[in-house]
């Protein structure tokens, strides 16, 4: 069965600190991993894809790894800001025309 | 361009009423997919559409049910409503479903069952 689990489930931090959360996906089949971001009462924002042939991809302070091997996707976010405070879902995309969510990283960051 | 737009923004519905959620993914898009997402279930994927085909259709009962127009628009239709169908539920537009060029989602469709 094809699973995706996050973690932490919830961060809180100080504002500028590095911070790195984790995607784990069952099935290294993956055509792409995509990270989202979410805030409350709200629909989800893309913020990085990553395509099976790559290995990583950055846009501004964010950067997103996959390895297909260990199974694993990391979302690096440098100095983080107030501002970013959400929640954070990574989703593992296969031959299926679907996306598989995680359940997501609640991230507080407070100034 | 404008992104994609689902509407009601909200609903408030009874139980046994039914109910019609709508669609417009980015222009030029043809592959519309569907999630619920709830508290305790989280992000769970409904159906996906193509050309007007549904590719792929997700583990929830027949009183749910889509269709894809021949604009790419789509509609999610929900008979016979109960209070479990209360969620969030997400439209999410691809240039071609699959093909790594990812999802972009709209704001989605509160409803809420009483």
């Amino acid at each position: 069965k094809q699973e995706v689990t996050q973690i932490p489930a919830a961060l809180s931090v100080p504002e500028g600190e590095n911070l790195v959360l984790n995607c784990s996906f069952t099935d290294s089949a993956i055509y792409n991993l995509q990270w989202f971001r979410q805030d409350p009462g709200k629909g989800l924002t893309s913020l990085l894809l990553i395509q099976s042939s790559q290995r990583e991809q950055t846009s501004g302070r964010l950067n997103a790894s996959l390895d297909k091997s260990s199974g694993r996707s990391t979302l690096y976010i440098a100095a983080s800001q107030p501002g970013d405070s959400a929640t954070y879902l990574c989703a593992a995309e296969y031959n299926t025309d679907k996306l598989i969510f995680g359940t997501g990283t609640r991230l507080q960051v407070f100034p | 361009k404008a992104g994609v737009t689902q509407t009601p923004r909200y609903l408030i519905k009874t139980r046994g009423q039914q109910v019609t959620l709508s669609c417009s993914p980015i222009s030029g898009h043809r592959s519309v997919s569907w999630y619920q997402q709830t508290p305790g279930q989280g992000l769970q994927f409904l159906f996906e559409y193509f050309s007007e085909t549904q590719r792929n259709k997700g583990n929830f009962p027949g009183r749910f049910s889509g269709r894809q127009f021949s604009n790419s628009r789509s509609e999610m239709n929900v008979s016979t409503l109960e209070l479990g169908d209360s969620a969030l539920y997400l439209c999410a537009s691809s240039l071609e479903g699959r093909a790594g060029y990812g999802y972009t989602f709209g704001s989605g469709t509160r409803l809420t069952v009483v």
